[in-house]
């Protein structure tokens, strides 16, 4: 089945500097990758859209310079969480459509974020 | 506007019983597809089983199948003989399948089997 792989799983860094996760669909095209947040015992919030060549979809309340998104492949979307602050600390978690139309979204394992 | 609403926020059962998590959307499209994913410990995001919302055919998947009642716009998830490794968040969703099909997510519902 599809595969997406998320990188890395688990990162701790000092507060100020800048976190870049990878999403990377395997074995398939991926014109659109989405960026979800998920708080302790909470549920799945969407941060963005990254769609292949184009800028990224943010939805609101959601700081586009805070979390930066690049999709410049179809294989691969990064975030990057600039200046990290500790109320950044979370789960992210990528997933990617394969492009047809009624295909579901493979997700990656997610990384966990911990900013001190 | 999509909405997911699951209204039980934590289920216990014993091993080998049934149990059914319940969840209502909200939607004004026609074509959506619904599904129930499933979040163990390890918090990988994992598909239990997908509706397409034209099907009148309720989809099973094993031991998971679900009770799709469009016009009341719910779609509850029903595990027969559960096993200790059902023990997981569950989510329910849905998507509109057009544009940039973004799913949105209903609270979840903690689920515990019991040995």
């Amino acid at each position: 089945g599809a595969v997406v792989s998320q990188h890395p799983s688990w990162v701790i860094c000092k507060s100020g500097t800048s976190v870049k996760i990878e999403c990377r669909s395997l074995d398939f095209q991926a014109t659109t990758m989405f960026w979800y947040r998920q708080f302790p015992k909470q549920s799945l919030m969407l941060m963005a859209t990254s769609n292949e060549g184009s800028k990224a979809t943010y939805e609101q309340g959601v700081e586009k310079d805070k979390f930066l998104i690049n999709h410049a492949s179809l294989t691969l979307s990064t975030l990057t969480v600039t200046s990290a602050h500790p109320e950044d600390s979370s789960f992210y978690i990528c997933s990617a459509r394969e492009p047809s139309l009624d295909q579901p979204q493979h997700f990656g394992d997610g990384t966990r974020l911990s900013i001190l | 506007a999509q909405t997911v609403t699951q209204s039980q926020p934590e289920m216990s059962v014993q091993e080998a019983e049934t149990v059914t998590l319940s969840c209502t959307y909200d939607t004004s499209e026609s074509n959506y597809y619904l599904f129930w994913y499933k979040q163990p410990p390890s918090r990988q995001m994992i598909l239990v089983i997908r509706q397409e919302a034209y099907k009148q055919q309720n989809a099973t998947e094993n031991r998971f199948s679900v009770n799709f009642q469009k016009a009341a716009k719910s779609f509850s998830l029903k595990i027969s003989d559960s096993q200790l490794g059902d023990t997981a968040m569950y989510f329910c969703a849905s998507v509109i399948i057009q544009g940039a099909q973004k799913l949105v997510f209903g609270q979840g519902t903690r689920l515990t089997i019991n040995p």
